[in-house]
C-alpha cells in the first residue's frame, strides 16, 4: 500500500533554512505528481506546493512563493521542499501527499516545523 | 486565487441523523472541456492526517462508506453524511484543484449532539 514518510522537521530560528523530505513507497513514484500541504496548530489546511511526475510543472502557494522550492528525486523515490527565510507563520505540520489528477489521494503522517528564536 | 468558503464552521448532529456541510467557491470549478468539477472533500479525524473522501465533487474514494455523498456543480457543493456514526467526528475540508493555488475551505468541525 502507499506509504509516505516525512522527515526533516524541527526547531529553526527565523530567517534560517530547513529541508524536508518525503520518502515514498508502495506505488510507482515517478508516475505521480506530489503536493506539500501544511497545518498550523489548531488551524486549517494550507496548500503549499505541487510538482508534476517529472518535475516539469511546479506550482506554489502565495505565502511561500520565492522562499520555498519543491523538488523530487525519482531515482530515490523522494520528494523535497527547501524552505528558506523561514518566518514564525511557517510553523506548522507539513504533510506530503500523492496527487491523482489534482486531488490528494494519500497523505503522510506529517513532520512538525517550529520557527522560533 | 479561488476562495473556498465552508458553512457552517461547526455542526452538532445526533447519531443516526443527517449531516450536511456546504462549500462555495468564489468562481466556478467546473472545467467545460471535461465537464468535471475540480472539487474534493477530505476528512481529518483528531490527531490524524487528512483522508480523501470525495473527488470530482461526487465520486466516492474507494473504501469510503456509502453514507458519505457529494453533490453540486459550478460554485456550490455539499457533503452529506446520511446517518452519522461516532467515527465520523472530524473536521471536513473542501478543496478546489481547478487552478493553482489549490485552495482549501476553512474546515467544518462535526461533533455528536
Amino acid at each position: 500500500q502507499v506509504q509516505l514518510v516525512e522527515s526533516g522537521g524541527g526547531v529553526v530560528q527565523p530567517g534560517r533554512s530547513l529541508r524536508l523530505s518525503c520518502a515514498a513507497s508502495g506505488f510507482t513514484f515517478s508516475n505521480f505528481g506530489m503536493h506539500w500541504v501544511r497545518q498550523a496548530a489548531g488551524k486549517g489546511l494550507e496548500w503549499v506546493a505541487y510538482i508534476s511526475y517529472d518535475g516539469s510543472n511546479i506550482q506554489y502557494g502565495d505565502s511561500v512563493k520565492g522562499r520555498f522550492t519543491i523538488s523530487r528525486d525519482n531515482s530515490k523515490n523522494t520528494l523535497y521542499v527547501q524552505m528558506n527565510s523561514l518566518r514564525g507563520e511557517d510553523t506548522a505540520v507539513y504533510y506530503c501527499a500523492k496527487d491523482l489528477r489534482g486531488h490528494c489521494d494519500s497523505w503522510g503522517q506529517g513532520t512538525l516545523v517550529t520557527v522560533s528564536s | 486565487d479561488i476562495v473556498m468558503t465552508q458553512s457552517p464552521d461547526s455542526l452538532a448532529v445526533s447519531l443516526g441523523e443527517r449531516a450536511t456541510i456546504n462549500c462555495k467557491s468564489s468562481q466556478s470549478v467546473l472545467y467545460s472541456s471535461t465537464n468535471k468539477n475540480y472539487l474534493a472533500w477530505y476528512q481529518q479525524r483528531p490527531r490524524q492526517p487528512p483522508q480523501l473522501l470525495i473527488y470530482w465533487a461526487s465520486t466516492r474514494e474507494s473504501g469510503v462508506p456509502d453514507r458519505f455523498s457529494g453533490s453540486g456543480s459550478g460554485t456550490d457543493f455539499t457533503l452529506t453524511i446520511s446517518s452519522l456514526q461516532a467515527e465520523d467526528v472530524a473536521v471536513y475540508y473542501c478543496q478546489q484543484y481547478y487552478s493553482s493555488p489549490y485552495t482549501f475551505g476553512q474546515g467544518t468541525k462535526l461533533e455528536i449532539k
